[in-house]
């Protein structure tokens, strides 16, 4: 079965800094990935899926942008921070069946002060 | 309309009791259904997998799926403590670039 590892756990980041979360993933080869952000009280909300290297789509135009140097490496990154950043953010990846089996990450909790 | 609804709850039961879990979708595509259990500031997990329609039962889990009512439903028999959490539902036409999650059911279960 696959792991995701992803950090940090938790993030505390001024408005107007740059953020970068990274996402590897073992036990499976050429998964397809995604990041997802869930706000307090809300549904998972996608923001990018990758179904290989340098492959990126974009759900919801934002603030945030992916990229995926590698086939098990998945970066989120900013620029500048907004408030309206703040959130729970989660990796996941596909089973090696691909019969829509969806494995996430522990998460990471950013805050944007 | 939003594609699959679930109700947030939280829905409070005494420990033991039979959980009822559902959501309801309008996508008729749809064939794939999961459900999705996740503690407070974790990723959620895989719990129940179901294709199509008709039930599936692992341990005090039942998962149950009517594609002709678009409801699919989650029976936790002899509910722990440990059974709190959030339950969220999530649905695919077989698509998988692109599952659609319902909000989560927030499940509380009192000793």
């Amino acid at each position: 079965s696959q792991t995701i590892h992803q950090w940090p756990a938790t993030l505390v980041q001024p408005v107007g800094s740059p953020l970068s979360l990274e996402c590897t993933v073992e036990g499976t080869s050429n998964p397809n990935l995604y990041w997802y952000r869930q706000a307090a009280g809300r549904g998972l909300q996608l923001l990018f899926y990758s179904v290989g290297i340098g492959q990126i789509s974009s759900e919801v135009p934002q603030n945030l942008s992916a990229s995926r140097p590698q086939d098990r490496q998945f970066i989120l990154s900013s620029k500048k921070l907004l408030l309206s950043d703040s959130g729970f953010y989660l990796c996941a990846s596909h089973s090696d069946s691909g019969l829509g089996k969806l494995f996430f990450g522990s998460g990471t909790q950013l805050s944007v002060l | 309309q939003k594609e699959v609804e679930q109700d947030p709850g939280p829905l409070s039961v005494p420990e033991g009791a039979i959980v009822s879990l559902n959501c309801t979708y309008s996508n008729s595509a749809f064939q794939y259904f999961m459900w999705y259990r996740q503690y407070s500031r974790k990723g959620p997990e895989l719990l129940m997998y179901t294709y199509s329609s008709g039930n599936k039962e692992d341990g005090r889990f039942t998962a149950q799926v009517d594609k002709s009512s678009k409801y699919i439903s989650l029976f936790i028999r002899d509910s722990q403590p440990s059974d709190s959490a959030t339950y969220l539902c999530a649905m695919s036409d077989g698509g998988f670039q692109k599952l659609v999650f319902g909000t989560g059911t927030r499940l509380l279960v009192s000793p």
